[in-house]
């Protein structure tokens, strides 16, 4: 069975300071991971995906995270952040069955 | 291109009542999945399917029906409707090798 951790339900940080999002996953079989974000009222959309490889993965917006296989962990870093990254984050697992964290609620102030 | 749409955007029901969730897609993606979304929870998957003609249940299959008989439609069906089962609803597509989930809009539905 496949499961996804995400320890922060909620994390405010000042614009143009870093950040980092954690992200801790169970699995059985290979290990696809991905990040996905949901800005207020909308769907969402991927940021950036692990399949194999280079553990750091580099994503839209200025985004990265870097897949650590002995602490089953992918954490998703911003070097600075800006007001417009204030949204709803999800870590998911899986291939064709792909199961989402619960979220963590990223606020961005001024 | 409209990618994945799903209809209605909105619906109350009440207890007891069913309904069908339409999600529909013109990518020609073979995958595609339900997930509902609640407060604290994110996203549970509720059923998938591989391609035409195979379902699998997800995370949360019960009082949810699915059935895939064509690329382009993924119903989901709501036997009986129950307050626990006020969410949002998301359809998602997915292309073999891609690895890419892409996300309709949501059904933002309300059981009385």
């Amino acid at each position: 069975a496949q499961s996804v951790t995400q320890l922060d339900s909620q994390v405010p940080v000042f614009e143009e300071a870093p950040v980092e999002l954690r992200c801790n996953y169970s699995s059985s079989v290979s290990v696809y991971l991905f990040w996905y974000v949901q800005y207020p009222n909308q769907g969402l959309q991927l940021l950036l995906k692990y399949l194999s490889g280079s553990t750091l993965v580099k994503g839209i917006n200025g985004f990265e995270a870097e897949f650590n296989k002995s602490q089953t962990s992918f954490h998703l870093r911003k070097p600075s952040v800006h007001i417009s990254d204030t949204a709803e984050y999800f870590c998911a697992v899986g291939r064709d069955k792909v199961i989402f964290g619960p979220g963590t609620s990223l606020s961005v102030i001024p | 291109n409209a990618g994945v749409t799903q209809t209605p955007k909105f619906q109350v029901l009440k207890t007891g009542q069913s309904m069908t969730l339409q999600c529909a897609q013109d990518m020609n993606h073979e995958y595609m999945s339900w997930y509902r979304q609640d407060p604290g929870m994110g996203l549970r998957l509720i059923h998938y399917s591989v391609g035409a003609g195979i379902t699998d249940q997800g995370e949360v299959p019960n009082g949810y029906n699915v059935s895939r008989s064509t690329t382009e439609d993924f119903p989901l069906r709501l036997l009986s409707a129950a307050p626990s089962q006020t969410s949002v609803y998301f359809c998602a597509t997915q292309r073999v090798g891609a690895y890419e989930q892409y996300f309709g809009p949501g059904t933002r539905l309300t059981v009385t």
